[in-house]
């Protein structure tokens, strides 16, 4: 079936710091979607991205549809100690309307 | 209330018993989804309801029974568990089932022993 292949799988960052991460398919998608999910809690939607080459912000998070249409990035910017947590994407690729693809996250980390 | 919540938020349950899960949502929509998250894989989709009505069943074991009464409730029936079943069990909604926006519940941490 389909994946996402999500990297990094985990990093740490320090305060202030700028974070990158992507998401990658074999397939085109024709929906893109970022949760964050904290520990004990269920995964809360940050962003969702609908058009190729669409750039969305949230406050510090900027994530965009790629031009392909076979990734997305996610990028938060001056990080704080309450981004920690775990980041999925998820997508949607025309198959069963509505279900939506999940990678298997990226594990944010305060340097020690 | 607000947004999805579900019960119980942890369970501990043998392999012969039989529990259920609630979900209910507050924000208005009409499709409702269970998903299993496990450690180190993706959260897997398992039942899609939209206006009451399963559309969709990824070829989940027959000891998972979900039920849907209303747009705003949603159950999943557990009995006779092995304990791979251990998982975090979250549910969502979305307006419609065809709206890529779904929103979560916080889950219910099961254990089976």
């Amino acid at each position: 079936g389909q994946q996402l292949n999500q990297s990094p799988q985990s990093m740490f960052i320090q305060e202030g710091e700028d974070v990158s991460m992507n998401c990658t398919s074999s397939s085109i998608f024709n929906t893109w979607l970022w949760y964050k999910q904290d520990p004990g809690e269920g995964p809360v939607l940050l962003i969702a991205l609908y058009k190729a080459g669409e750039l969305t912000s949230n406050g510090r998070l900027t994530a965009q549809f790629g031009i392909t249409r076979k990734d997305s990035f996610l990028n938060i910017s001056a990080s704080i100690p309450s981004d920690v947590g775990i980041y999925f994407c998820a997508g949607n690729y025309g198959g069963s309307q509505g279900n939506l693809i999940f990678g298997k996250g990226t594990k944010l980390s305060v340097k020690p | 209330e607000t947004g999805v919540t579900q019960t119980p938020r942890h369970l501990v349950m043998g392999m012969t018993n039989k529990k259920s899960l609630k979900c209910e949502q507050h924000l208005g929509h009409n499709a409702m989804y269970w998903y299993k998250q496990s450690a180190k894989k993706p959260l897997e989709l398992m039942f899609v309801y939209s206006l009451e009505e399963r559309v969709e069943n990824n070829s989940v074991p027959s000891r998972f029974s979900p039920e849907c009464p209303n747009s705003s409730h949603l159950f999943l029936h557990l009995h006779t568990l092995q304990p791979e079943d251990s998982a975090l069990y979250l549910c969502a909604s979305s307006q419609g089932h065809t709206s890529y926006e779904q929103y979560f519940g916080p889950g219910t941490r099961l254990t089976v022993t």
